[in-house]
């Protein structure tokens, strides 16, 4: 069974501060990525990444960073926090072939 | 605009009964993905597909790259299937983006 673990599930963090966002997965799958899903907005791709050491850029990569140390890795980091990333962000892995997307649980972050 | 258009956004089905949902596609989608988010907000993977279809049970997905949609259709009800559905096509599957649309809510009522 796919699993995507996401941690913190919730999270509550200044305005300018730094969040880091975690995700790990057993599947050995290559691909990995950061979504955040808004109300009216569906979800939306933030990073991603082909394998350990790279990431690429989603649809809105601005005000985040991405980082893939290894295979089952794969961070969000927020630099400077601000409200408009009050949001829910999901993690999910996918296989090079078929690239079915196994989702983590998504955490529930608040920017105050 | 949307490059994917779900239809419709929101959906009551009485227990038992059959219905479609339908996403419309305005860029070259190459594969489909459907996706049910449950109420404690889990994704859960329902289907991946490659123009044709594919039926698990109760669910049956079809998608037509030529005509740019794809359908989800639900028989014989149940409670479990409430949630929200969503689709997301992929137009090059080595750029690795997947387009969402922004989901069809359903509601099945005893």
């Amino acid at each position: 069974e796919a699993a995507v673990t996401q941690s913190p599930r919730n999270k509550v963090a200044v305005t300018g501060g730094k969040v880091t966002l975690s995700c790990n997965q057993t599947n050995n799958h290559n691909n990995m990525y950061w979504y955040r899903q808004d109300t009216g907005h569906g979800l939306r791709l933030i990073h991603y990444s082909y394998g350990a050491g790279s990431t690429e850029k989603g649809d809105i990569p601005d005000g985040y960073k991405a980082s893939r140390p290894s295979q089952e890795n794969f961070s969000l980091i927020l630099e400077l926090a601000t409200p408009s990333q009050t949001s829910v962000y999901f993690c999910a892995s996918g296989d090079a072939g078929e690239n079915t997307l196994y989702f983590g649980a998504g955490t529930r972050l608040s920017v105050l | 605009g949307d490059k994917v258009k779900q239809s419709p956004s929101a959906l009551s089905l009485q227990e038992g009964t059959n219905s479609a949902l339908r996403c419309n596609f305005s860029i070259a989608a190459t594969t489909v993905q459907w996706f049910l988010q449950n109420p404690r907000g889990s994704l859960i993977n329902l289907f991946y597909l490659v123009p044709g279809t594919k039926e698990n049970g109760r669910l049956k997905s079809a998608f037509d790259s030529k005509e740019s949609y794809s359908t989800l259709h639900i028989r014989d009800a149940q409670l479990e299937d409430s949630g929200t559905y969503f689709c997301a096509a992929e137009e090059d599957p080595g750029y690795q983006n997947f387009y969402f649309g922004k989901g069809t809510s359903l509601t099945v009522i005893p």
